[in-house]
């Protein structure tokens, strides 16, 4: 069975310093991976997602993150932070049989002035 | 494109009353739904998996019988929790399967704005 961690649930950075966000995942089969970006009262909006077109996947708002498969890591960064960054962060993996997500418990991104 | 809407987006309601949530596809057909409830600070909990034409899939704890879900055409899925109680208050957010992708498995879900329901 697929499954996902996101290495540390709070992550402060100060404004135009890089981000990383951790994401580690376990599957037996080729995963597919999402990161999806949660602002206060909303639903989730998709960054970025792999499928195995190519290791480094850009998305939206200068995120991009490297599948690293060695590593079965996810990792999400962005170079510089910007205020509006702050929100909660899910790495999500597709479940081979069924199709379903799998989230991860999701990192809250605190961006300093 | 790959928008999903949520109705109402807050509902206040009394103890033992229905309350009826609708997700939309707007731009795209969506054969398959995800309902989930998320507690505060807390990550996405699937409650069910909502198949256009047929009975909903429930995960293991969520009583079918108190949360009612119809997917009865290709945009939409509703849930509906029955004989709500203070301990349904939550935040429950639907998503639906965008099928251009033509393999399932790398299919994106797109997720609705979500809706605070709060049961007095």
């Amino acid at each position: 069975a697929q499954s996902v961690t996101q290495l540390g649930s709070h992550v402060s950075v100060s404004e135009g310093a890089l981000v990383l966000l951790r994401c580690n995942y376990s599957s037996s089969v080729p995963p597919y991976l999402f990161w999806y970006v949660q602002y206060p009262n909303q639903g989730l909006q998709l960054l970025l997602k792999y499928t195995s077109a190519a290791t480094l996947v850009k998305g939206i708002n200068g995120f991009e993150a490297e599948f690293k498969k060695s590593e079965t890591s996810f990792h999400l960064t962005k170079p510089s932070a910007h205020m509006s960054d702050a929100a909660e962060y899910f790495c999500a993996v597709s479940d081979s049989g069924t199709y379903k997500y799998i989230f991860g418990t999701g990192t809250r991104l605190k961006v300093l002035a | 494109g790959a928008v999903v809407s949520q109705h109402p987006s807050r509902v206040i309601c009394k103890s033992g009353t229905s309350v009826k949530i609708e997700c939309r596809s707007l731009d795209f057909q969506a054969t398959t739904m995800f309902w989930y409830r998320q507690f505060p600070k807390q990550s996405l909990m699937l409650m069910a998996t909502s198949n256009e034409g047929s009975k909903a899939t429930y995960e293991q704890g969520v009583e079918k019988d108190k949360f009612l879900i119809n997917h009865a055409s290709l945009t939409l899925s509703t849930l509906t929790v029955t004989s709500a109680h203070p301990e349904d208050s939550s935040f429950y957010i639907c998503s639906a399967r965008d099928r251009t992708g033509g393999n399932p498995w790398t299919d994106t879900q797109y997720f609705g704005p979500g809706t605070r329901l709060t049961v007095l």
